[in-house]
This record gives structure tokens, C-alpha cells and sequence, in this order.
């Protein structure tokens, strides 16, 4: 089993509708992050979590919301989905206790259309 | 602002010969510096980390430089296969609560 768990893989919804992707983690960190990833622009952080209490917003939380349910679990919410919300998106975790490597999912391809 | 530079065009090399994939970065003094390996369509992975204080770092094929002064990193694969063809990703430590920061990538194809 994956270390790093995300669900869907892949989807495709219509503008206008609510979606959440879900990230779930055996590896025992306390640190959870969201990443979209478009062609020429690279990684770019969504939302970052350090514990269950602290959420903070990255470069471009705008149109997104997320949810810490337990230290294993963070959810990424698109409220009402548009076009250019169309990418791949990572969950990653980390340790904060370490200076270590980030661990990433699968990634979930979401189309917006 | 705090930016990372890595090579925008795709490196192409033969098997066998080493690749050189280079990542610099200004207005930052990170405590340390990550490399990972991105498959399409795939999550990064990582493949090793270097810290401010390190010159060189080697795992396997593998071999990160890490120079301060110049702000810069060189990431070696040497006797390239081509299952290394990959993107690679520089990461450095951002010193902000260790956010890390995220260069755009190379792409490198090694041809057999």
C-alpha cells in the first residue's frame, strides 16, 4: 500500500460543482500539503497544514478550501469548480521533526470542463 | 524575490555517459537543498538531500554539489541508463517554517 493515499485518480466534473479530493497518510507526519502541477509552471502549493489546528494558505488558495480531519487525513475542496482549476494535484507529507524528504501520492488528474 | 532556476530545456545524452542537470537560486540561504525524480503523470520521489554545510553528497549513481558561494547545485547521473529519463526537481528549504520551494524541472531523455 501506498504511503501517501489520494482519492480520485482521476476525475472529470462540470464547472460550477462542488468536488473534494481526498489524501490520506500511513506515514505518521504531521505536516500535510496540497500542490497543483500545470505544464511550465511546476509545483505550486495550494494549502499547507503543520498540524491538525494549523492550516495556512499557500501561493494560490484562491477558490479552494481544505479540511485537517485528523493528523492521517487532509482534504482539498474546490467549492464550485471553473476551467482553469483543470490539473494534476498532489498531496505530499513531511516530518517536521526531520530535515527529510516530502512524500507525494499519485496525484489526481481533475478536468474541469 | 526568492527564485530557483533549472535548465528549461530538456537534456538529451547517450547511455553511458554522465548527465548534468543544474539548479541555482537567488535571495536565499537554504539550509538545505532536495532532488527528486518525476515520472509522468506520476509524484515526485525523492533522491537525495544536501545541507548548507555539505559540499557533496552520492548515492549509487548519483552525486549532488551544493556550493554556497555560488548559489548553486549539480546534480550528476553517472553511466546514464535510459530508466533514468525523467524529470528532476530542485527543492530548497525556504527557511519560512522549512516550506519548500520549487524549481520548474529538467527533462532528461537518455538514448540508448
Amino acid at each position: 500500500d501506498a504511503d501517501v493515499t489520494q482519492t480520485p485518480r482521476n476525475r472529470i466534473t462540470k464547472t460550477g460543482k462542488r468536488i473534494m479530493l481526498e489524501c490520506s497518510q500511513t506515514k505518521g507526519h504531521d505536516r500535510m500539503y496540497w500542490y497543483r502541477q500545470d505544464p511550465g509552471l511546476g509545483l505550486r502549493l495550494i494549502y499547507y497544514s503543520f498540524d491538525v489546528k494549523d492550516i495556512n494558505k499557500g501561493e494560490i488558495s484562491d477558490g479552494y478550501s481544505v479540511s485537517r480531519q485528523a493528523q492521517a487525513k487532509f482534504s482539498l475542496s474546490l467549492e464550485s469548480a471553473i476551467p482553469n482549476q483543470t490539473a494534476l494535484y498532489f498531496c505530499a507529507t513531511s516530518d517536521s521533526n526531520r530535515r527529510t524528504e516530502a512524500f507525494f501520492g499519485q496525484g489526481t488528474r481533475l478536468t474541469v470542463v | 524575490s526568492q527564485k530557483i532556476e533549472q535548465n528549461s530545456e530538456a537534456l538529451n545524452i547517450q547511455e553511458g555517459k554522465t548527465a548534468t542537470l543544474t539548479c541555482n537560486y537567488t535571495n536565499y540561504s537554504p539550509a538545505y537543498l532536495q532532488w527528486y525524480r518525476q515520472d509522468p503523470g506520476r509524484g515526485p520521489v525523492f533522491l537525495l538531500l544536501i545541507r548548507e554545510n555539505e559540499k557533496e553528497k552520492r548515492k549509487e549513481r548519483l552525486k549532488v554539489t551544493f556550493d554556497t558561494t555560488l548559489k548553486q547545485s549539480l546534480f550528476h547521473i553517472t553511466a546514464s541508463q535510459p530508466a533514468d529519463s525523467a524529470t528532476y526537481l530542485c527543492a530548497l528549504d525556504s527557511g519560512n517554517n522549512r516550506k519548500l520551494i520549487w524549481g520548474l524541472g529538467t527533462s532528461l531523455a537518455v538514448n540508448p
